[in-house]
């Protein structure tokens, strides 16, 4: 199957600070999600961003579908944006609908 | 639109015991993939349903079986638990037309094994 990696595996940030998250994976793609895991489990949809950039208030993302890397940027980082960070990849060589992901970035923004 | 939902949120059971954990997917979805999240190992796909089939399985044994409704409500059964089946439990939902579309993500079922 597709390999996925993410980094950094853990990130530490000041309230207002900014961030770039990392993921490389190793085959082509369909598909690249970005999600943010609560405090409770839940994984958000953050990009659904097999290429290009797209931007949602202080959230950005960038996929280089042809290098096979993606980029999520957090600017003026809140306390709220603590969590788990994933990407999640389709394996464009198979039309199986299973989501490949990276072991994540574990972000803490302290006050 | 409500979001997909997954009940019990929190179960405890020990070993040897079998679970039956539910999704219900956002209204219209036809899809429902489920995938185990543990420290050691990360998010792993379990199976994915569509129509009511198995059309994706994923690398586990044969204690773990899903099966899917003509409503999409999916549900998924562990038998004879182990300890290492101690996870959160995810279900996913899409709309299913394309298989390699976005997913949505249930807030998960947590199961401990003693």
């Amino acid at each position: 199957g597709i390999q996925v990696e993410q980094s950094p595996p853990d990130l530490i940030l000041q309230e207002g600070a900014n961030s770039t998250l990392r993921c490389n994976f190793s085959d082509s793609v369909n598909n690249l999600q970005w999600f943010h895991q609560n405090p409770w489990g839940q994984l958000i949809n953050l990009f659904y961003i097999p290429s290009g950039t797209k931007q949602n208030g202080r959230l950005s993302a960038t996929t280089v579908a042809t290098e096979r890397y993606s980029l999520l940027y957090i600017s003026s980082s809140q306390t709220t944006d603590s969590g788990v960070y994933f990407c999640a990849v389709h394996d464009r060589g198979s039309t199986l609908g299973r989501l490949y992901f990276g072991r994540g970035t574990q972000l803490t923004v302290w006050p | 639109k409500a979001g997909v939902t997954q009940t019990p949120r929190y179960l405890i059971k020990t070993r040897g015991q079998q679970v039956t954990l539910s999704c219900s997917p956002i209204s219209g979805h036809r899809s429902v993939s489920w995938y185990q999240q543990t420290p050691g190992q990360g998010l792993q796909f379990l199976f994915e349903y569509f129509s009511e089939t198995q059309r994706n399985k994923g690398n586990f044994p044969g204690r773990f079986s899903g099966r899917q409704f003509s409503n999409s409500r999916s549900e998924m059964n562990v038998s004879t638990l182990e300890l290492g089946d101690s996870a959160l439990y995810l279900c996913a939902s899409s709309p299913g037309q394309n298989r390699q579309e976005t997913q949505y993500f249930g807030p998960g079922t947590r199961l401990l094994v003693l």
